[in-house]
């Protein structure tokens, strides 16, 4: 399977500390992808990492990608109860008209208030 | 308007029905995606349209069949499908010119096969 993984697959913290999900992917890709899916709802893009980066911080969210480990981490700082969710990693190797995106196992993140 | 609208939330259907399933953009994306999303599994995809052209079919089974009549709309046609289909089918959209490579989703349509 082209299928990334992700570990941990469930994650449950308090308000207030930090979250880190890791994915693992198999094909060299054009970009990582971070996606938020609430539950039974759809995605929600957070984040796009391109192969030639190695950081990326957006907002309380900061991606690192390492492209030799064929690797990602996704660190949410400061979690929120809002941010329970599903996260998706999805990498692209299509490098054509269509971005073909494969989606990583998924981690739960529950956030206790 | 960054909307991807679906059609409908929930569905029904029993193993001899035809339905369809639709989705809206009006962000100008010229790819459109159709993907299946069984219970706590990610999203796989089946379809992908790019102006207006299916340009990816992933050995999808011939009961499902995809439409793109409009660079705006999306529809999935369903037709003898089997419980295992059962499933949240959700569309996604991306800008090709842009170079963005975000791809926007809907809501999902919750199917249910009897």
């Amino acid at each position: 399977s082209q299928q990334g993984e992700e570990d941990p697959q469930a994650l449950s913290i308090q308000e207030g500390e930090n979250a880190t999900m890791n994915c693992s992917y198999k094909t060299s890709i054009n970009n990582l992808q971070w996606y938020r899916q609430n539950s039974g709802r759809g995605l929600v893009h957070l984040i796009l990492i391109r192969s030639n980066e190695r950081e990326k911080h957006s907002g309380r969210l900061r991606v690192t990608l390492d492209t030799s480990k064929k690797s990602s981490s996704l660190l949410i700082t400061a979690s929120r109860a809002a941010d329970t969710a599903s996260y998706f990693c999805a990498t692209d190797a299509s490098g054509g008209a269509t971005n073909k995106l494969i989606f990583g196992t998924g981690t739960l993140l529950a956030v206790q208030p | 308007d960054t909307e991807v609208t679906q059609t409908p939330k929930h569905l029904v259907m029993g193993m001899t029905n035809k339905k369809s399933l639709k989705c809206e953009q009006h962000m100008g994306h010229r790819a459109m995606y159709w993907y299946k999303q069984k219970a706590k599994k990610p999203p796989e995809l089946m379809f992908v349209y790019s102006y207006e052209k299916l340009s990816i079919n992933e050995s999808v089974p011939s009961r499902f069949s995809p439409e793109c009549p409009n660079s705006s709309l999306l529809n999935l046609h369903l037709h003898a499908l089997q419980p295992e289909d059962s499933a949240l089918y959700l569309c996604a959209s991306d800008d090709l010119a842009g170079g963005t490579d975000t791809q926007y989703f809907g809501p999902g349509t919750r199917l249910t096969v009897l």
